[in-house]
């Protein structure tokens, strides 16, 4: 069975520097995607970036970056230059391959909170 | 373009009352989702569809029922609510292929069961 694993509950960071939160997924696919998902206070879950499995090159989108290391399942996420609008609770989550179908596993989450 | 809708945002049952949570997509997606959020459990997966007609259990299905009459509309249906059912509910949708996994998100309904 897949899973995704996010060991941080909380953490916090002064606005401007950079925080990375870290994520690690167990699965038996070869082809899969794996993504962050912001969840600020109003609820809404926002796509923050997606990173498909088999491309090497981290994916990057603007202040967000991953680090992805495949061979250690491992997808961290870092955001530089934090602000205060960066505040809420971060998703990691990882699909299927062939099989996929929309279908998303979820780890428990890290609330980040940006510092004035 | 109103993306995925669910209703309502806030809502109190009692103990073995029903309901349906609503949750319409305009984007013509095929593939549609429930997932429910829990304090330090993430969201898992409830139901989903791969299109109309077609439904299938996802991990947490007991209590559940859904059913997708047309490409628009997934309902989830809770048949007589428990305490255990108290949760955020999310309904998401998202096309086929290459796209197929990144999700759209309905801005999520409260459901307190006392």
């Amino acid at each position: 069975a897949q899973t995704v694993t996010q060991s941080q509950p909380e953490m916090s960071v002064q606005e401007a520097e950079t925080v990375t939160l870290s994520c690690t997924y167990d699965t038996s696919e070869n082809n899969y995607y794996l993504f962050w998902y912001k969840q600020p206070p109003s609820r809404q879950m926002i796509l923050v970036i997606r990173q498909e499995a088999y491309k090497q090159q981290n994916a990057t989108e603007n202040r967000f970056s991953v680090n992805f290391q495949k061979a250690a399942k491992s997808f961290s996420l870092k955001i530089s230059d934090s602000q205060l609008g960066d505040t809420a609770m971060y998703f990691c989550a990882s699909s299927g391959g062939s099989s996929n179908t929309g279908k998303l596993i979820f780890g428990q989450g890290t609330t980040l909170q940006v510092k004035p | 373009n109103a993306g995925v809708t669910q209703t309502p945002k806030f809502q109190v049952l009692k103990t073995g009352q029903s309901m349906t949570l609503q949750c319409a997509q305009d984007m013509n997606h095929e593939y549609m989702s429930w997932y429910r959020q829990d304090p330090g459990m993430g969201l898992r997966l409830i139901h989903y569809s791969v299109g109309a007609g077609i439904t299938d259990q996802g991990e947490v299905p007991n209590g559940y029922n859904v059913s997708r009459s047309t490409t628009e509309d997934f309902p989830l249906r809770l048949l007589s609510a428990a305490p255990s059912q108290t949760s955020v509910y999310f309904c998401a949708s998202s096309y086929s292929g290459s796209r197929v996994n990144t999700l759209h998100f309905g801005n999520g309904t409260r459901l307190t069961v006392t």
